[in-house]
């Protein structure tokens, strides 16, 4: 079955960087393309950016531009998603994503 | 980038219909694109509902369905159940770029 596994919850302090991986399982993973959404605490979904594992394309956010990285191992059948400059307002639950399987969400919390 | 905008709370009786629309800023919703709806639940991953404007997956009920109404992309909820209360959000593309609404909380009460 599909499945996405994500990496466990990262806890950084401001400025700094997180990368959170999502591992592919039960499906060609070069055919779908994985998106990358995030959800502050209470709040609702934001699209961050996505990536074509076929060629490794990717397009992202107005607001992400510059500031997070998406790439793909394609041997590993895994994705990431790299953040720098986080904020507080980083804090929020990161989900990969091919739009109809979900990855159970990576935590990050950005404090001092 | 559009902002796409949904009704931000819907309360509807159980066994009623209700409709879910999906507006954007900068013109007409078409099936170009390509909505999609998801609900969400507290403390749940996002659950697919429709892709493609109207398409369904293999785990949507029956009385779920997605249509294009008057220029926005919409949801129909029939014969609603009192696990249908959540939140729910829309999925646009405008190109490469994704935008997602800001969701309806649907009460059934």
């Amino acid at each position: 079955q599909v499945q996405l596994a994500q990496s466990g919850a990262e806890v950084k302090k401001p400025g700094a960087s997180v990368k959170v991986s999502c591992r592919a399982s039960g499906y060609n993973s070069i055919k779908y393309y994985i998106y990358w959404v995030r959800q502050a605490p209470g709040q609702g979904l934001e699209w961050v950016g996505r990536i074509n594992p076929s060629g490794g394309g990717t397009s992202y956010a107005r607001q992400f531009q510059g500031r997070v990285t998406l790439t793909t191992d394609t041997s590993a059948r895994t994705f990431y998603m790299d953040m720098n400059r986080l904020t507080p307002d980083d804090t929020a639950i990161y989900y990969c994503t091919r739009l109809d399987f979900w990855g159970q969400g990576s935590p990050v919390t950005v404090s001092s | 980038q559009a902002v796409v905008t949904q009704e931000p709370s819907l309360t509807v009786s159980p066994g009623g219909t209700v409709t879910l629309t999906c507006a954007s800023d900068i013109g007409a919703v078409t099936g170009g694109n390509s909505p999609n709806w998801f609900l969400q639940k507290p403390g749940q991953v996002p659950k697919p509902l429709i892709f493609s404007t109207t398409k369904k997956y293999s785990w949507t009920p029956a009385r779920v369905s997605g249509s294009l109404l008057g220029g926005k992309a919409a949801l129909t909820l029939s014969g609603v159940q009192p696990e249908d209360e959540a939140d729910y959000y829309c999925l646009l593309y405008f190109g490469d770029v994704v935008v997602f609404g800001g969701g309806t909380k649907l009460t059934v009460l």
